[in-house]
């Protein structure tokens, strides 16, 4: 009954080696998300889609990247990562951006950078 | 700037009721949510309000008073599978979520 699935739920990563981290999605929603997330801090919002359109938020460094081949897949690219790249990744949807849909988050990957 | 504040931690025993605070000010305000998390895994949805008043759902209550920036989730009748960080976020007007950086809660026998 999985609705928002990541994979892989662990990532190990090199310095500097690129790594794709993947969600999908069975609830049909419009808007998927990436969000980063380190110990005992608030979720920081990478970038968003609504459908195809591509929203990237002004701090996100340009080391992540996002595709979104279709409705239910969204994948993040981490070109060169960092150890300060090393967190949970989330993902989530909601129906559309208005204020009542709720955001449905995935289990996250966490991601090691050796 | 944009701002959410609530206790990094709280303590309470089983059993008991527990109420954690949060305040904000954001740009514009389009509702509140809570989210629950446990240690590792992806927040939860708890609760939304957009209008003021208390919102009941089951063990979990949450209250808006949106003139004072202020919101409360309240727990009755603590279970220690209640143990989670509590994650306030709002809505601000070009519908993104700011969200606050949790409250620890822990519960105790």
């Amino acid at each position: 009954d999985a609705m928002v699935i990541q994979n892989p739920r662990y990532q190990v990563t090199q310095f500097g080696k690129p790594v794709t981290l993947s969600c999908s999605q069975t609830l049909n929603h419009n808007v998927m998300y990436w969000y980063q997330q380190k110990s005992s801090q608030a979720p920081k919002l990478l970038f968003h889609y609504y459908d195809k359109d591509f929203n990237n938020e002004a701090d996100t460094p340009d080391n992540f990247q996002s595709r979104r081949p279709n409705t239910s897949f969204c994948f993040l690219d981490i070109r060169s990562p960092g150890l300060g790249d090393a967190a949970m990744y989330l993902c989530a949807t909601s129906r559309t951006l208005a204020g009542a849909d709720t955001q449905y988050f995935g289990p996250g990957t966490r991601l090691t950078v050796l | 700037g944009q701002n959410i504040d609530q206790p990094t931690e709280m303590t309470a025993t089983e059993g008991a009721i527990v109420q954690i605070n949060c305040t904000y000010q954001t740009s514009g305000f389009n509702g509140l949510f809570w989210y629950q998390q446990h240690a590792g895994e992806a927040p939860t949805f708890l609760s939304y309000n957009v209008l003021d008043g208390l919102e009941e759902k089951g063990r979990f209550s949450s209250f808006l008073s949106r003139s004072k920036g202020y919101s409360y989730l309240l727990l009755k009748e603590l279970q220690m599978k209640d143990s989670a960080s509590y994650l306030c976020a709002v809505m601000d007007s070009n519908y993104q979520l700011i969200w606050g950086a949790g409250t620890k809660l822990i519960i105790k026998p």
